[in-house]
């Protein structure tokens, strides 16, 4: 069955504080592994896509990486308008429906 | 209108009314989707639309009845819920099945 689990479930950072968050996963054949931010209240903001072992993404302080059972999601320096939740999900290879994490909840104190 | 849109925002409503959720996707998407959050809880999946036609129910009670019109339209008809239907109800899109684009959501509360 396919699984998603992200840690930790809740980070506090203080402005300039590097760190990552963790998204494990289990997938029978592995299509895409996605990471959106979810602002309080509003719907999922999509970030990257990854595709294959090895693969790097960027976008401003984030940077997505994946190998065969996990993904980070790396924030330098991070900013106080970083605070959100962060969600990891899969798509398998036969097209399917996107596995979401559970999120992890990330405050960025000035 | 960009993206996707869904309204209304905010909806309050008793376990015997009846009202229906509305999407609408501006980015030439040919696939639909419904998913339900709740808190501290992995979104959900409930329907999948490709091309108007359903692909997907997943174990999704009765009371809620998914239509879709066109490629661009997407309903969610409530009826007789339950308290703890209530939840953030979420709208996205994608081409093809790639990355899904979501809409705000409906903040729903059943009393």
């Amino acid at each position: 069955e396919d699984q998603v689990t992200q840690s930790p479930e809740a980070l506090r950072l203080q402005e300039g504080e590097s760190s990552s968050l963790n998204c494990s996963y289990t997938v029978s054949g592995l299509r895409g592994l996605f990471w959106y931010r979810q602002d309080p209240g509003k719907g999922p903001e999509f970030l990257f896509t990854l595709y294959s072992a090895g693969e790097e993404k960027e976008k401003e302080r984030l940077k997505a990486t994946l190998t065969k059972k996990e993904s980070f999601l790396h924030i330098t320096a991070p900013k106080p308008e970083d605070s959100a939740t962060y969600l990891c999900a899969v798509q398998d290879n036969q097209g399917g429906k996107l596995i979401f994490g559970q999120g992890t909840e990330l405050s960025v104190k000035p | 209108e960009t993206g996707v849109t869904q309204t209304p925002r905010h909806l309050v409503m008793g376990m015997t009314n009846k009202k229906s959720l509305k999407c609408e996707q501006h980015l030439g998407h040919n696939a639909m989707y419904w998913y339900k959050q709740s808190a501290k809880k992995p979104l959900e999946l409930m329907f999948v639309y490709n091309f108007k036609e359903q692909t997907e129910n997943n174990s999704v009670p009765s009371r809620f009845s998914p239509e879709c019109p066109n490629s661009s339209h997407l309903f969610l008809h409530l009826h007789t819920l339950q308290p703890e239907d209530s939840a953030l109800y979420l709208c996205a899109s994608s081409l093809r099945g790639y990355e899904q684009y979501f809409g705000p959501g409906t903040r729903l509360t059943v009393t």
